[in-house]
């Protein structure tokens, strides 16, 4: 059970081109996701708290308008990187916390690595 | 700047037991110590959840002392297949600012040997 799942696993852009990247939660619902990016050897850093039905909440530094996060259902969140440039290259992981039950464990997804060229 | 911080790296030999520590000084009251495991280019798979004392699952231990400033991941007799990046999560209470934040620590880097 908690499966999550992301795709696509791997995408290669040219600068300029927006790429989005789906985040599902295969076998619960999902109140909460969250969206993470790490860089080589660091750790994950959190961009934005997803909230099903309502805007997502992002973290300082994270620009909202070249960062747009979906979460339409309790399955599905969505982050779009806008207008990619090669500093965007990172590897994006997404995670969701299961709906109620004061459940407070975050499942995460296998991640996405983005190379903009 | 509030930070939440592991020893870079460990290394061990197969059948011995790993304590791996995070410290976590300005964690936020009411939510949980977490600790993942890291496998290269793949996400964070969850190891252990506890909020206080001591907690136990088939595969690890967690450790929280009283003031839930640290906490210790305990792994019994590992094997090669644990090497591997380990996390602690938690929410930290940012000085000042009366904001909460969702923060990895830095990771561990366990090796283990034959």
């Amino acid at each position: 059970g908690a499966v999550v799942s992301q795709h696509p696993s791997w995408v290669i852009c040219k600068s300029g081109t927006s790429v989005k990247i789906e985040c599902r939660s295969l076998d619960f619902q999902a109140t909460t996701m969250f969206w993470y990016r790490q860089f080589p050897k660091q750790s994950l850093m959190l961009m934005a708290t997803s909230n099903e039905g309502s805007k997502a909440t992002y973290e300082q530094g994270v620009e909202k308008d070249k960062f747009l996060i979906n979460h339409a259902s309790l399955t599905l969140s969505t982050l779009t990187v806008t207008s990619a440039h090669p500093e965007d290259s990172s590897f994006y992981i997404c995670s969701a916390r299961a709906v109620g039950g004061g459940a407070k464990t975050q499942y995460f997804g296998p991640g996405t690595r983005l190379l903009v060229l | 700047l509030a930070k939440t911080t592991q020893p870079i790296s460990m290394d061990s030999y197969e059948g011995q037991e790993v304590n791996i520590t995070c410290s976590h000084n300005n964690i936020a009251t009411n939510d949980y110590i977490t600790w993942y495991q890291q496998f290269p280019s793949q996400g964070p798979r969850f190891i252990i959840q506890g909020y206080k004392t001591k907690v136990t699952n088939e595969v690890a231990s967690l450790f929280i002392p009283a003031d839930r400033k640290s906490s210790t991941l305990s792994l019994p007799r590992v094997s090669l297949s644990d090497t591997a990046v380990y996390y602690c999560l938690v929410v930290e209470a940012i000085m000042d600012t009366g904001r909460r934040a969702l923060t990895f620590g830095s990771g561990t880097r366990l090796q283990v040997q034959p």
